[in-house]
């Protein structure tokens, strides 16, 4: 089972929010990590997003407008991100990120597709 | 403007060895970490390789150990990657990523380079 585990795609409507799960595998506890958020455009170079650790701990990328915001659920061991009032430009695959022991693991990655 | 431009990708059989450059402009390089990150034809991010500031300390992705080198040259702002004893699976678009002590975050990322590794 993988460390970071991501939903393949998602689908949303332009206006809508979307929410992105990154559920971490039995054994890590999400309270302890801080969660970084990266997206990247077909055809594209991946661009950071924001990470979150609390909420007071948290930080935005530079550039990245405030309807992107990251989050936990401690009752789902999952890191969280939420995009409110979706754009097509947003059409991206969205990844999660942790450090762990010294190395860097991303999730598989969410397609999101906005239609 | 703050700019990373990778380098050194190409075509290689199977066993063979690759050099892979990141050019770094705009910031002080010698103050960052920077990373190594690929990703394979239609799959998702790949952590690869991190270097400290000074080139002290290395880690490396089990994947990759004993096989890729990282290193940096603070005097020409660059990164490298040396790749041996390559494989099909190492076929990938590799990223150069700068990390920010602070927080960990890869606020910065090249172009990309692709390495086909197949006879």
């Amino acid at each position: 089972q993988p460390v970071l585990t991501q939903p393949t795609s998602l689908s949303a409507s332009p206006g809508t929010s979307a929410r992105f799960t990154c559920t971490l595998r039995s054994g890590f506890n999400v309270g302890t990590y801080t969660i970084y958020w990266y997206h990247q455009k077909p055809g594209s170079l991946p661009r950071y997003l924001l990470r979150y650790k609390s909420d007071s701990n948290k930080q935005q990328g530079s550039g990245v407008p405030s309807r992107f915001s990251g989050s936990k659920d401690a009752s789902t061991n999952a890191g969280l991100l939420l995009i409110s009032g979706l754009q097509s430009e947003d059409e991206a695959d969205y990844y999660c990120a942790i450090w762990y022991s010294n190395t860097v693991v991303f999730g598989g990655g969410t397609r999101l597709t906005v239609l | 403007e703050v700019q990373l431009v990778e380098s050194g990708g190409g075509l290689v059989q199977p066993g063979g060895s690759l050099r892979l450059s990141c050019a770094a402009s705009g910031f002080t390089f010698s103050s960052y970490e920077m990373n190594w990150v690929r990703q394979a034809p239609g799959k998702g991010l790949e952590w690869v390789s991190y270097i400290s500031s000074s080139g002290s300390t290395i880690y490396y992705a089990d994947s990759v150990k004993g096989r890729f080198t990282i290193s940096r040259d603070n005097a020409k702002n660059s990164l490298y990657l040396q790749m041996n004893s390559l494989r099909a699976e190492d076929t990938a678009v590799y990223y150069c990523a700068r990390d920010r002590i602070e927080d960990g975050a890869f606020d910065i990322w090249g172009q990309g380079t692709m390495v086909t590794v197949s006879s």
